[in-house]
């Protein structure tokens, strides 16, 4: 069983520009969730892509959009980076059909904006 | 709207001794509630869940967790704790509104101490 992955692990980026982070879904997995975790705070949910169509979203701005692709890797992208988008972007898969099925995270991706 | 309350920062706790990691929660509804443990540059790993049935839930690695409805809470207990369960706990409940979004507490951060 493979697990989620992201990529890159680390990232340094200068405010203004844009950035796109990747996902590799859990093999079996048809939702892939985005979470924004600035250091010392609990995950924030950014949004959940499912069939290849946005479903659900948080209080993020639309600087802050997604893909999911028909293999279910998903991407983030975010424009006009600001400081504040400084934080752990963690992608979480789960198996929609069941409204149990827990998330299954990757690493993350350590986003830095100077 | 659903959302989960962690109100410890830190626990501090001996090993060997029991431990608890506090979280209430509101929800309309019935509630899906999980823990998931974050250990330092690393994702989120699910623990347990709760969905319906016996109040009292068992998880990975010893773990386990007391739902109270009356309380509205969903404590995460330990009878005997390891210096290796030190991490970031974090309480979690599960939109049912047919998003099927996970909102996540601030976290707790557990220290056992040797």
């Amino acid at each position: 069983e493979t697990g989620v992955t992201q990529s890159p692990t680390h990232l340094i980026k200068t405010r203004g520009q844009q950035v796109t982070l990747r996902c590799s879904s859990q093999s079996g997995h048809n939702t892939v969730s985005w979470y924004q975790q600035a250091l010392g705070q609990g995950p924030q949910f950014i949004f959940q892509y499912y069939r290849e169509e946005e479903n659900g979203r948080g209080n993020f701005p639309p600087r802050f959009s997604g893909l999911q692709f028909p293999n279910y890797s998903s991407e983030l992208n975010v424009n006009a980076l600001e400081l504040d988008d400084s934080a752990l972007y963690l992608c979480a898969s789960s198996f929609r059909d069941t409204s149990n099925s827990p998330l299954h995270f990757g690493n993350g991706t350590r986003l830095t904006v100077t | 709207a659903q959302s989960v309350a962690q109100p410890e920062d830190q626990v501090n706790v001996a090993e060997g001794n029991p431990l608890t990691v506090k979280c209430t929660y509101s929800v309309s509804g019935n509630p899906y509630l999980f823990w998931y443990v974050q250990y330092p540059n690393r994702g989120l790993q699910f623990l347990l869940k709760y969905i319906t049935g016996d109040n009292l839930v068992k998880g990975s690695y010893g773990f386990e967790a007391e739902f109270n409805k009356s309380q509205t809470s969903f404590h995460l207990k330990k009878p005997s704790a390891l210096v290796s369960d030190s991490a970031l706990y974090f309480c979690a409940v599960r939109d049912n509104d047919g998003g099927f979004k996970t909102i996540f507490g601030a976290g707790t951060r557990l220290f056992v101490k040797a």
